[in-house]
């Protein structure tokens, strides 16, 4: 079954509203998540990485204020896209490190669409 | 330069031919290397990691080498099922992954 859980799958919005994406650890804590985001036909690129009880790092070019994430328990982080504009429609995708073993779950992947 | 580089493709191939990727990578401090298949419109998932000695895994092959900064995958005898676009995936440092642009497969019959 999925170890890491991310709702909504599909999501449309108007323009200037915000939307929130979950991304959920299922199968064991995670104190780094990390939310990449993938435009059509281009590579994923690391957005954030989200740290339990922290203050999440955000990449280079990625506005903090429009991209908000809450990381404030150990399986749950949180994407807000803020004030959501045509060209942040994208697909927003997370991923989990499962510690000692190494080993990168990521969930299922949220396509946003701002008409 | 970017931090890892594909050849986007896209590769069209006959089933049963064989066909390479490669991919090279600018931090040379990087230390594992990993080999993702992303189907259209879905997430990444894992087809191997890539081990300094090379490994194999049924009809792919890995290949590492780090003077070069160079990776390769190859796969025997394509079957169409195997029409996906394939990320070179690095990992620099702490948990990070940086992925390439992916190279776009298609096996036609």
């Amino acid at each position: 079954g999925a170890v890491v859980s991310q709702h909504p799958s599909w999501v449309i919005c108007k323009s200037g509203t915000s939307v929130k994406i979950e991304c959920r650890s299922l199968d064991f804590q995670a104190t780094t998540m990390f939310w990449y985001r993938q435009f059509p036909k281009q590579s994923l690129m690391l957005m954030a990485t989200s740290n339990e009880g922290s203050k999440a790092t955000y990449e280079q070019g990625v506005e903090k204020d429009k991209f908000l994430i809450n990381h404030a328990s150990l399986t749950l982080s949180t994407l807000t896209v803020t004030s959501a504009h045509p060209e942040d429609s994208s697909f927003y995708i997370c991923s989990v490190v499962r510690s000692g073993r190494n080993t990168i779950y990521f969930g299922e992947g949220s396509w946003l669409t701002v008409v | 330069r970017k931090e890892v580089e594909q050849d986007p493709g896209p590769f069209n191939v006959p089933e049963g031919a064989t066909v390479a990727f490669n991919c090279t990578y600018s931090n040379s401090a990087s230390q594992s290397f990993f080999w993702y298949r992303q189907d259209c419109r879905k997430e990444p998932k894992l087809l191997m990691s890539v081990y300094s000695s090379g490994n194999e895994d049924g009809r792919f092959t890995a290949q590492l080498n780090r003077a070069s900064q160079y990776i390769s995958l190859l796969i025997r005898d394509s079957k169409l099922s195997d029409s996906a676009t394939y990320l070179c995936v690095v990992n620099p440092y702490t948990d990070k992954l940086i992925f390439g642009t992916g190279t776009r497969l298609q096996v036609f019959p």
